[in-house]
């Protein structure tokens, strides 16, 4: 089936430090989305993009919808320990379609 | 302000028991859906139901039956619980601004 390559799969950083993690794929995706998942709970969307180029932010994140809409990028700036976790991107393939593809995720670590 | 709820959190079955997992969510969304989460391998629809009335499959249905039994639930049915079924289940719904809110999952372990 379709797949999400999702990277880096994880990463250690140093509290301050600015990190970048991106999703590709051979298919063209219409929405994606950008969870963050603690441990024992469920993911908790971040931000939603809907068309190509589009740049958005929550706070301290920025997520990007890539122009060829085969790909996105999450940015998270100056982190902090709380940051920590797994983060998911996920694509829908195009409007109506209710199934959703998931990458296989980037855990982050933040050193105090 | 409960979102998605799913019963239970956890559970210890043996092979070939059967058990249903519930899902409510409280936000009038049409859609529904369960997914499984399994170290290293992202989250994959088991199946969806795009509206009341309506189910269909994911990408790993076997094993699995669903029910919408009304707009605000839908319950996932293991007849006969294999190991390799030990996993994290999630239930997530949306509506019209095409993004998944999920519950806090429900850890299975099958024996």
């Amino acid at each position: 089936g379709q797949q999400l390559n999702q990277s880096p799969q994880s990463m250690f950083i140093q509290e301050g430090e600015d990190v970048s993690m991106n999703c590709t794929s051979s298919s063209i995706f219409n929405t994606w989305l950008w969870y963050k998942q603690d441990p024992g709970e469920g993911p908790v969307l971040l931000i939603a993009l809907y068309k190509a180029g589009e740049l958005t932010s929550n706070g301290r994140l920025t997520a990007q919808f890539g122009i060829t809409r085969k790909d996105s990028f999450l940015n998270i700036s100056a982190s902090i320990p709380s940051d920590v976790g797994i983060y998911f991107c996920a694509g829908q393939l195009s409007p109506g379609t209710y199934k959703y593809i998931f990458g296989t995720g980037t855990r982050l670590k933040v050193l105090a | 302000n409960a979102g998605v709820t799913q019963t239970p959190k956890f559970q210890v079955l043996k092979t070939g028991q059967s058990m249903t997992l519930q899902c409510a969510q409280d936000m009038n969304h049409n859609s529904m859906y369960w997914y499984r989460q399994d170290p290293g391998m992202g989250l994959r629809l088991i199946y969806y139901s795009a509206s009341e009335g309506t189910t269909d499959k994911g990408e790993v249905p076997n094993g699995y039956n669903v029910s919408r039994l009304n707009k605000r639930e839908f319950s996932l049915r293991l007849e006969s619980a294999a190991p390799s079924q030990t996993s994290v289940y999630f239930c997530a719904s949306s509506g019209g601004a095409n993004v998944l809110t999920f519950g806090a999952g429900s850890r299975l372990t099958v024996l």
